[in-house]
């Protein structure tokens, strides 16, 4: 069985500041794809980056990278230079077929 | 290029009615998925879909839960009866194949009273 933990419920960051969001995995598949997603109020999910568990280099798409320690199975998100706009529910998913979700993390940009 | 899309946004029912949510996948995508996602909750796979054979089915509950993707495009998802904890959001998604990046659509929201 695969699971997914993230443990931050909530979390409050001043515009322009970096934010990074835990995620870590449990799975005994070798080959395992961990992707994060935001979900803003109006519902739709939208696919921000993707890590393939053989990729050699963390992965990084403008301002999102993912810290990614395949020894600790965690692929945290960080973003950098927040917007107010990035105030969202995120969420990190791994499988390859079929995904597996956190809980998520509600993240708020404060001005 | 035309995201998935899902009709209708929101649905009020009350308990033991039946409900039907359209999901049309982007153009040219094999794999389709439904998710329910519950407040508070990620969402949970409810069916997969290759063109207009079941993959995955394992964690519908098929007493009440129904889905078709008849000629492997469109498909509805049906709650007959609905139950209180049929409240969520039910999301489709669509890939242009298995193993491949998920596309989500907007969502419904179901309320069940």
């Amino acid at each position: 069985a695969q699971k997914i933990t993230q443990t931050q419920p909530g979390m409050f960051v001043q515009e322009k500041e970096a934010v990074t969001l835990d995620c870590t995995y449990d799975t005994s598949d070798p080959s395992y794809g961990l992707f994060w997603y935001k979900q803003p109020s109006s519902g739709e999910m939208i696919f921000l980056i993707y890590q393939g568990s053989y990729d050699q280099q963390n992965a990084t798409e403008g301002r999102y990278s993912l810290n990614f320690q395949k020894a600790r199975k965690s692929a945290n998100l960080v973003i950098s230079a927040s917007q107010l706009g990035d105030s969202a529910m995120y969420f990190c998913a791994g499988g390859n077929e079929k995904l597996t979700f956190g809980t998520g993390t509600r993240l708020t940009i404060i001005p | 290029e035309a995201g998935v899309a899902q009709s209708p946004r929101y649905k009020i029912i009350e308990k033991r009615q039946s409900v039907a949510f359209w999901c049309n996948p982007i153009s040219g995508h094999a794999t389709l998925y439904w998710y329910q996602q519950i407040l508070g909750q990620g969402p949970k796979l409810l069916i997969q879909f290759q063109n207009n054979g079941v993959v995955d089915d394992s964690q519908l509950p098929k007493d009440r839960f129904s889905a078709e993707r008849l000629k492997g495009v469109d498909s509805t998802l049906k709650i007959q009866p609905a139950k209180l904890e049929d409240s969520a959001v039910y999301l489709c998604a669509s890939s242009p194949g298995t193993n491949t990046l998920q596309f989500f659509g907007p969502g419904t929201r179901l309320t069940v009273l």
